[in-house]
């Protein structure tokens, strides 16, 4: 157990719908970051925040926007769903503002399938 | 874009043989190489990672190899074992970029 937790575990949802993505992140863990997997693209960075304001960004699409509230946990929010946004998303977190050098710990993930 | 190439997408090794997996990345700015271990249902771990000073780096059973002029990196797991059996995935980035680039995973079965 990573300590990251995600929910829900599973969802599904129609095309055009909007969906929030839940994360708590390891106790004492001021940065999140959410990743999209998926069978096409494979494992793929969305958006990084430390202790509330976004750090990086990687390939999110503007569809997408998340945030990371007082008490550290983060939402991801997923509008206007498509059915190629059917993924796992994860949601990890680590001490550290950076990535580099430090262990990111990854939750169990969301499975998202819109249908 | 995939800017990192991971080979092969599938690898069978019997218990105790050595499972090598390669990557090789394109952009030179590149200087962390984490290798990421996934079990089904699990999200990833981090396992090793290697900066491009060293060539080689050791952690039990598991040895990174780095080939800077090559663009080339790769993961040997020594004396596999049936517990070994997960998807590898490699990754880069530029130090403290955050942005993380990912193989395409390679799927690991040991065989007892």
């Amino acid at each position: 157990d990573s300590g990251v937790t995600q929910t829900p575990k599973h969802l599904i949802t129609a095309t055009g719908q909007r969906v929030t993505l839940r994360c708590s992140p390891r106790s004492g863990d001021l940065s999140v970051y959410w990743y999209q997997q998926s069978l096409d693209q494979g494992l793929q960075f969305l958006i990084q925040y430390y202790n509330g304001e976004e750090r990086a960004k990687g390939n999110i699409l503007e569809r997408f926007s998340a945030q990371q509230f007082p008490d550290l946990h983060s939402e991801l929010n997923l509008s206007s769903l498509e059915l190629g946004d059917s993924a796992l998303y994860f949601c990890a977190s680590s001490a550290n503002r950076d990535t580099s050098g430090n262990t990111i710990y990854f939750g169990e993930g969301s499975w998202l399938t819109v249908v | 874009q995939q800017q990192v190439k991971q080979s092969p997408q599938s690898l069978i090794v019997q218990k105790g043989g050595i499972s090598i997996i390669n990557c090789a990345y394109e952009n030179t700015a590149f200087d962390y190489f984490p290798w990421y271990q996934q079990f089904p249902g699990k999200g990833p771990a981090l396992l090793i990672a290697i900066r491009p000073d060293v060539s080689e780096k050791k952690e039990g059973r598991f040895t990174i190899s780095f080939n800077k002029s090559a663009k080339q990196f790769s993961l040997h797991i020594m004396d596999s074992q049936p517990g070994d059996s997960a998807t590898y995935f490699c990754a880069a980035q530029v130090y403290n970029n955050n942005d993380m680039r990912f193989g395409a995973g390679t799927r690991l079965t040991v065989k007892p």
